[in-house]
């Protein structure tokens, strides 16, 4: 078991341009999260599908930011026009059917807006 | 406002000695979950809890529902215990939302 894997690791993107980040959760989970982290704000929620299916967007900036779980086996999340306050550590979790159960974190994609 | 707040932001500890961290929730927590992230910063899940209490090692931890707390126990603190201790509570099926984290340092 691989555990969540997040790719890529670190990525610097200019301002303005588009950011897509990578993740695959560990097998047989159906539930995946996805947080992003700073030192102002801490831990912040995102997004969060189960089978596939979006469940709560309610942390997601409503411009710019999308995500979608295409099938079981991995998820993505999309920054259009990047921001210098885009950067930040993102993190994607994976549990077996949702967050009543046992989170399980990826190493995160460092993103660095310039 | 807050809703996970987590108590103390900052602890120092000598090797061997134990100490308690807490958070309250201003939420109808149903679970609760402590992570331990390390200095190059990957989260590791260190308890999963309905109210009650678990013991993994030398981590204690319980979860008082009614109260609206969960604490976490470290006894004989040891170098490898250093890094941010998060708590995370769930409510109705909803993610988890997180704490500030108390970053812990132990020393020799």
């Amino acid at each position: 078991n691989a555990g969540v894997i997040q790719t890529p690791r670190h990525k610097v993107t200019g301002k303005g341009q588009e950011a897509t980040l990578w993740c695959e959760p560990i097998s047989g989970h159906s539930a995946v999260f996805w947080y992003r982290q700073t030192i102002v704000q801490g831990l912040e929620f995102l997004t969060y599908f189960r089978n596939q299916a979006p469940i709560d967007d309610s942390g997601m900036p409503k411009e710019r930011f999308s995500a979608q779980m295409p099938n079981q086996s991995h998820s993505t999340l999309k920054i259009q026009s990047t921001q210098p306050q885009d950067s930040a550590v993102y993190l994607c979790a994976s549990s077996l059917a949702g967050s009543q159960n046992t989170l399980y974190f990826g190493a995160g994609t460092r993103l660095s807006v310039l | 406002g807050d809703k996970v707040k987590q108590s103390p932001s900052a602890l120092s500890l000598q090797e061997g000695t134990n100490s308690a961290l807490r958070c309250n929730f201003s939420i109808a927590a149903t679970t609760v979950q402590w992570f331990l992230q390390n200095p190059r910063g990957s989260l590791m899940n260190l308890f999963y809890l309905v109210p009650g209490t678990k013991e993994n090692g030398r981590l204690k931890s319980a979860f008082d529902s009614k109260e609206s707390y969960s604490t976490l126990h470290i006894r004989d603190a040891q170098l490898e215990d250093s890094g941010t201790y998060f708590c995370a509570a769930e409510g109705g099926g909803r993610a988890l939302i997180f704490g500030t984290g108390t970053t812990v340092s132990v020393s020799p």
